[in-house]
């Protein structure tokens, strides 16, 4: 298994739909687990923190399963500004992520069209 | 806020011309890192470090050195330029582990 694994996509979704992205991680010991967006040619920007219980910013909903090694996005109502490459990314450590190495994955990319 | 401050944003190299990309962070941040990112790829670590005086290799050092003689700079030279270097580098920074890393808008480089 790929330390961080995405589907590429491109999902090309209309606007107002609800969209979900998945991510598998292959290190069992992994402790922290964000999820980052990228626009075209732009720099990744941190979309939100993924915890354990679950957590929810607006629109964006976010999943961790542990057991499973998953972890999940959910856009609902996606807008045109929402089209943008989303990276799971996952520290690599195996000891409590004291270096704070990230693996980033590659992306899904999300097209919304009017 | 600054943030995290890269230059120069763009830059043309030929084969063989040596330059250092700057990243500078406001943020009083231990850890710093360089990444690359070419086209339709995921980011790849070229170097980290975890604090002043403190580096160490990522998955793609070759070609590449860093320094990190204050907390707020983290330099990445390149000393022989090659095509396969044209990419965009990207400089992040984070305050310690578990937390996130702040990005800076990276340097667009083509070595020709």
């Amino acid at each position: 298994r790929k330390e961080v694994e995405q589907d590429p996509g491109p999902f090309n979704v209309p606007e107002g739909a609800t969209v979900a992205f998945n991510c598998t991680y292959s290190n069992s010991a992994s402790q922290s687990f964000f999820w980052y967006r990228q626009d075209c040619r732009k720099e990744p920007k941190l979309l939100m923190s993924v915890y354990s219980s679950g957590n929810e910013d607006g629109r964006f909903t976010a999943q961790l399963n542990r057991a499973s090694q998953y972890i999940s996005l959910l856009i609902r109502d996606s807008k045109l500004s929402d089209s943008a490459t989303y990276l799971c990314v996952v520290n690599r450590d195996i000891y409590g992520g004291s270096q704070g190495n990230l693996i980033f994955g590659k992306g899904t990319k999300l097209s919304v069209k009017p | 806020n600054a943030g995290v401050t890269q230059t120069p944003k763009f830059r043309i190299l030929k084969i063989g011309q040596s330059m250092t990309l700057q990243c500078a962070q406001d943020m009083n941040h231990n850890y710093m890192y360089w990444y690359r990112q070419d086209p339709g790829m995921g980011l790849k670590l070229i170097y980290y470090s975890v604090g002043a005086g403190i580096t160490d290799k990522g998955e793609v050092p070759n070609g590449y050195n860093v320094s990190r003689s204050t907390t707020e700079d983290f330099p990445l030279r390149l000393e022989l330029a090659a095509p396969s270097q044209t990419s965009v580098y990207f400089c992040a920074s984070m305050h310690s582990g578990n937390q996130p890393q702040h990005f800076g808008d990276g340097t667009r480089l083509s070595i020709l």
